[in-house]
């Protein structure tokens, strides 16, 4: 009940393209729901988060997606950039300041 | 502002030696958790500190122990090091809002 399911495990995008990772959580507990970004060698950066009393936040090119019912959100990256390339994960917890239950991660590379 | 800095960058280490890990946190936060990230794999948590006491736990033995200063810096300890605590070890700061993670420590053992 701990576990968030992140898919797909790596994913390839062309230059402008539109990435999309998808997290899945069974515990209704949670209530904070962020996105981070990690490059190799370096710790994970918070890209963004959310919480389930609203359905979608945009930041800039960065999009999360948050169904409550399904236990499901996805973060959408537009116009994807080869700068993006890295590894994306997924995370959860009960208040903002709490244990974070990480996804197991994707791998995103934007090919120019 | 400095953010999360970890020390050291990367250690080697043997088999049941012990090994201690330091975290300074983002200034203004108070609170620091410790992540274990194998390989490939996402951060586990393993503990967090708040006001120098152990807050929360995750799933790890006894061997790993920490501490948390009165300037809210904070250690993480490792006792009888095994191969399979190799890893990235990362330390997160907050205060009344989200995590920042460090740059983490990469530990070896050998």
């Amino acid at each position: 009940q701990q576990q968030v399911k992140q898919s797909p495990q790596s994913l390839i995008v062309q230059k402008g393209g539109i990435s999309i990772i998808n997290c899945a959580y069974e515990n209704t507990a949670f209530d904070y729901f962020p996105w981070y970004q990690q490059f190799p060698g370096k710790g994970p950066a918070l890209l963004i988060a959310i919480r389930p009393d609203v359905s979608e936040k945009k930041e800039g090119r960065f999009t999360i997606s948050f169904n409550k019912s399904a236990k499901q959100f996805s973060l959408h990256i537009m116009d994807s950039q080869p700068g993006d390339s890295a590894t994306y994960f997924c995370a959860a917890s009960k208040g903002n300041t709490g244990k974070l239950i990480f996804g197991q991660g994707t791998t995103l590379q934007v090919k120019p | 502002d400095a953010g999360v800095t970890q020390s050291p960058t990367h250690l080697i280490k043997t088999r049941g030696q012990q090994v201690t890990l330091r975290c300074s946190p983002k200034s203004g936060h108070d609170t620091v958790s410790w992540y274990q990230q194998a390989l490939g794999q996402g951060p586990q948590f393993i503990f967090q500190y708040y006001e120098e006491e152990e807050r929360q736990r995750g799933n790890f033995p006894d061997r790993f122990s920490g501490h948390q200063f009165p300037n809210y810096s904070s250690e993480l300890n490792v006792n009888a090091l095994l191969l399979g605590d190799s890893a990235l070890y990362l330390c997160a700061s907050s205060q009344i809002d989200e995590q920042f993670f460090g740059p983490g420590t990469r530990l070896t053992v050998l």
